[in-house]
């Protein structure tokens, strides 16, 4: 594909609902990275998933919020009993190499609204 | 925490140069400065990056001071399509990990 995809594009639920986003990096990119981004905020690292090293979770903000990452290619972030301070925009980015430069390129985001 | 510091907002005139400044004090001699935008209700998109010598690319010119304290975007002919937040992120060379955001410049460039 050419870019970073993520689905949905926009996701409305209730408190205490779990929800999975969905997010297929550039074909070929070792490196995955999960953020979110409050309104009006700066990105907060949540996630990274390298090849097939474990990944580096010191982002996630609770035990709700886990991540997987199959085949070394899709990923699925998911947030489980959610709460309305989980609203936000989560953001998907993957790069190509380990070192020498970290050009991440970024999917659009899930818009994520808890009522 | 942001290891770098931008002022919150800007004004540019359509097809002047818009100069976005940022300074990083404590940079260290192994972190690379990055540049990236995020147009309203998109992603962020990279912009240029570099380690010490001046860099440009199609979209902008890097600008990084000799003592690499601080450095400068430069958006040569600025079109209403680059009003956006401008992130300066600084990352160290061999590094895999997450970018460290701060709050960026809302760059505005009016007609």
């Amino acid at each position: 594909g050419a870019g970073v995809s993520q689905s949905p594009s926009n996701k409305v639920t209730e408190k205490g609902k779990d929800v999975e986003l969905r997010c297929d990096p550039i074909s070929g990119h070792t490196a995955l990275y999960w953020y979110r981004q409050s309104l009006g905020q700066g990105l907060e690292f949540l996630i990274y998933f390298q090849g097939n090293s474990a990944p580096d979770k010191s982002g996630l903000p609770s035990d709700r919020f886990s991540a997987e990452r199959t085949g070394g290619s899709v990923s699925t972030l998911t947030i489980q009993r959610t709460q309305q301070e989980d609203s936000a925009v989560y953001l998907c980015a993957s790069s190509i190499r380990l070192a020498g430069g970290g050009t991440q390129y970024f999917g659009p985001g899930t818009r994520l609204l808890v009522l | 925490d942001a290891k770098t510091t931008q002022p919150p907002s800007m004004d540019c005139a359509e097809g002047r140069a818009a100069n976005l400044p940022c300074n990083h004090s404590t940079i260290s001699g192994n972190e690379y400065v990055y540049w990236y935008r995020q147009i309203h209700s998109q992603g962020p998109q990279y912009i240029i990056h570099g380690l010490k010598n001046n860099e440009t690319n199609e979209m902008a010119s890097l600008i990084i001071t000799e003592d690499r304290k601080s450095s400068t975007l430069i958006l040569p002919h600025a079109t209403l399509r680059d009003t956006a937040v401008y992130y300066c992120i600084v990352r160290p060379i061999d590094s895999n990990y997450q970018l460290i955001w701060g709050a960026g410049t809302k760059l505005i460039i009016k007609p």
